[in-house]
C-alpha cells in the first residue's frame, strides 16, 4: 500500500488530454513538492516535472504539473503513442523522513 | 551529461549479503546527495535510502522495510557510491537504481528532488 495513490491505469486517444492524479497527506504533498516522473517500458524512469509544476529542459510544455492541498495531477495534453508509459508521483515525507511514490499509473494510447 | 553506472548485483541467498556499487560521472561527485531507489519485478517504486555530501554532513537516512540492515556510504576520491546489502529477505529482490538528488530554489527556499537515474542493477535473493 503506497503512501500516494495514484490510479492504477489511465488511458486516451492520440491528440486528447489526460490526467493522472496523486494524492496524499499534510505529511507529504500538503506542505512538500511534488515531482512526476515517466518509466517508458524496460527503461529506467526519467524526471517529468519538478517543483510541482517546472519542466525539466527537453521536457515538451505538453506535460504539466498541478498541486492544490494534499492532491496533485499531471497532465499530458496532445496525446501521443510514444506518451504510453507507466507515470509515478513522489514527494518528500516529513513524518516518515523519507522519499514516498505513488504506486504509479500505466498509461495507455489507444 | 551525468552518467550513473551501477553494478555488483547477483543471486543470493535469504540471509546473505552482497554489495552494490554505483560510479558516477559528469557531476562533482563530492557536492551530490545521492539516493538509492529500487523496482521489485512488475512493481512500483520503492526509496530505499539517501547520503547526503560530506560538505551537508555526510549523514544517511533509510527506508523503515531496510533500516538496520542497508548501509549507503561513499568514496568521493572514486566517484562511487556504495549500497551494502546485509540479511537479504526474498522481499529485497528488485532492480536496484542509484539517482542523484538535485536542488532547486525559488522564492528563496531550496528543495531536493530525485534527479538523474542510473539504468540500474539486478539483485535476486532466492534459495
Amino acid at each position: 500500500q503506497s503512501v500516494l495513490t495514484q490510479p492504477p491505469s489511465a488511458s486516451g486517444t492520440p491528440g486528447q488530454r489526460v490526467t493522472v492524479s496523486c494524492s496524499g497527506s499534510s505529511s507529504n504533498i500538503g506542505r512538500n513538492y511534488v515531482y512526476w516522473y515517466q518509466q517508458l517500458p524496460g527503461t529506467a524512469p526519467k524526471l517529468l516535472i519538478y517543483g510541482n509544476n517546472q519542466r525539466p529542459s527537453g521536457v515538451p510544455d505538453r506535460f504539466s504539473g498541478s498541486k492544490s492541498g494534499t492532491s496533485a495531477s499531471l497532465a499530458i495534453s496532445g496525446l501521443r503513442s510514444e506518451d504510453e508509459a507507466d507515470y509515478y508521483c513522489a514527494v518528500w515525507d516529513d513524518r516518515l523522513s523519507a522519499w514516498v511514490f505513488g504506486g504509479g499509473t500505466k498509461l495507455t494510447v489507444l | 551529461e551525468v552518467q550513473l553506472v551501477e553494478s555488483g548485483g547477483g543471486l543470493v541467498e535469504p540471509g546473505g549479503s552482497l554489495r552494490l556499487s554505483c560510479a558516477a560521472s559528469g557531476l562533482t561527485f563530492s557536492h551530490a546527495w545521492m539516493s538509492w531507489v529500487r523496482q521489485a519485478p512488475g512493481k512500483g517504486l520503492e526509496w530505499v535510502g539517501r547520503i547526503k555530501s560530506k560538505t551537508d554532513g555526510g549523514t544517511t537516512g533509510y527506508a523503515a522495510p531496510v533500516k538496520g540492515r542497508f548501509t549507503i556510504s561513499r568514496d568521493d576520491s572514486k566517484n562511487t557510491l556504495y549500497l551494502q546489502l546485509n540479511s537479504l529477505e526474498t522481499e529485497d529482490s528488485a532492480l536496484y537504481y542509484c539517482t542523484t538528488e538535485g536542488r532547486f530554489c525559488t522564492g528563496g527556499l531550496c528543495a531536493e528532488y530525485i534527479d538523474v537515474w542510473g539504468e540500474g542493477t539486478t539483485v535476486t535473493v532466492s534459495s
